[in-house]
């Protein structure tokens, strides 16, 4: 069971250059979510969706783009990488929310470590 | 709108010292509670959770009470050994709606 994995693990990009952070979950979840965490800070949403073809925006979305064509997909876009940017992603997902759900927990990806120079 | 108040750290303890990390929480809905554990280099994964009040959730000897008087989910360890050495998220989950966390607390465990 692969649960939620993310690729690539590790990226180093340039100023300006774009690039797409993949997230896959197989467990059928209709949630899915992007993080964002910061050396030493906590998590950030970027963006999450409750369903294929449904997104929405988070804490800090400005900078990214994402879709959600199936419910195992999530790409989290960059299009101008900016220093800002360098961070530790990470994509989750969770059950949707009705009452045969109470309590059950988001799963994470293991994060993929951006350093925009 | 749902929020996570979280102590803050870093935690320093030596080892076998008893260890709480305050969460306290507002939600607009009766949410359930979750402890996420990070450790170096890792995703989270989930240590404890709790769904109900007075329901106590626990794992690897940690422990925390949902008190819905209090609007509370303390962690605490009895004795916390090197191993435990992480960061820790308290987070809350209202029904059809998205996760929230706190800020985390960074916990060393000194030999």
């Amino acid at each position: 069971n692969a649960g939620v994995t993310q690729t690539p693990k590790f990226r180093i990009l340039k100023i300006g250059q774009s690039m797409t952070l993949q997230c896959t979950q197989d467990m059928n979840h209709n949630y899915m979510y992007w993080y964002r965490q910061d050396p030493g800070m906590g998590l950030k949403l970027i963006y999450y969706s409750v369903g294929a073809g449904i997104t929405d925006k988070g804490e800090v979305p400005n900078g990214y783009n994402v879709s959600r064509s199936t419910t195992e997909d999530f790409p989290l876009r960059l299009e101008l990488a900016a220093p800002s940017q360098t961070s530790v992603y990470f994509c989750a997902s969770s059950p949707s929310g009705g009452s045969d759900t109470v309590g059950t927990e988001a799963f994470f990806g293991q994060g993929t470590r951006l350093t925009v120079v | 709108g749902d929020s996570v108040t979280q102590m803050e750290g870093p935690v320093t303890l030596s080892e076998e010292a008893f260890l709480t990390i305050n969460c306290t929480y507002t939600a607009t809905g009766y949410p359930s509670l979750f402890w996420y554990v990070q450790y170096p280099g890792e995703g989270l994964q989930l240590l404890l959770k709790a769904t109900k009040a007075d329901d106590k959730g626990s794992n690897k000897g940690f422990e925390a009470t949902y008190r819905k008087e209090t609007t509370s989910f303390h962690l605490e360890k009895g004795s916390v050994q090197v191993s435990d050495s992480a960061v820790y998220f308290c987070a809350l989950r209202v029904p059809a709606r998205q996760l929230t966390f706190g800020s985390g607390t960074q916990l060393t465990v000194l030999p």
